[in-house]
């Protein structure tokens, strides 16, 4: 069974200060892409981030960086540099490369930011 | 550049009604795809497409129906909603299978009295 894990269901940060958010999977498979999606209050959801399973180099985009560590199934996002706009629900997800159908996705993280 | 468009936003239904949730892309996307969001439970996929003609039953499909048509749209029907569908509704759609990222619609937010 494919499951994604994310412990921690609330978290805040002060602005300008940087945070990160746990995210565990569990897969029997080798091939797989890994995400994190971005849900603000608007209800848009937004991709932050993507990992592709086979590169060992972690993924940046901007303020956003992953710490993907494969054989502890561990896909955790670091926000640098928090912004009042970072303030969302933040999802993990993951689906099979090639053969997938379906994306799998964590309960979530509220993260607030404070001024 | 529309991307996904999902109509309704909103939708009040009685228990025993039925209703279609729309859902158009333009991005010439051969995978369309259904979840509901529940609070605590994430995002559930309901039913997926690979391409016209084609759909295929997801991790909670029971109430719903699909159908595809086209490339373009991916209508969900509620057959007889229930209370224990009240959600709020994603339709996605992702280039490629398995690897490209889910272009979401905006939402729907049904509720069933």
């Amino acid at each position: 069974a494919q499951t994604v894990t994310q412990s921690q269901p609330e978290m805040s940060v002060q602005e300008a200060e940087t945070v990160t958010l746990s995210c565990t999977y569990d897969t029997s498979e080798n091939n797989y892409y890994l995400f994190w999606y971005k849900q603000p209050p608007s209800r848009q959801m937004i991709l932050v981030i993507r990992q592709e399973a086979y590169k060992q180099q972690n993924a940046t985009e901007n303020r956003f960086s992953v710490n993907f560590q494969k054989a502890a199934k561990s896909f955790s996002l670091k926000i640098s540099d928090s912004q009042l706009g970072d303030t969302a629900m933040y999802f993990c997800a993951f689906t099979i490369g090639l053969t997938g159908n379906q994306f799998y996705f964590g309960t979530g993280t509220s993260l607030t930011v404070i001024p | 550049n529309a991307g996904v468009t999902q109509t309704p936003k909103f939708q009040v239904l009685k228990t025993g009604q039925s209703m279609t949730l729309q859902c158009a892309q333009d991005m010439n996307h051969e995978y369309m795809s259904w979840y509901r969001q529940d609070p605590g439970m994430g995002l559930r996929l309901i039913h997926y497409s690979v391409g016209a003609g084609i759909t295929d039953q997801g991790e909670v499909p029971n109430g719903y129906n699909v159908s595809r048509s086209t490339t373009e749209d991916f209508p969900l029907r509620l057959l007889s909603a229930a209370p224990s569908q009240t959600s709020v509704y994603f339709c996605a759609s992702s280039h490629r299978q398995g690897v490209s990222p889910l272009h979401f619609g905006n939402g729907t937010r049904l509720t069933v009295t």
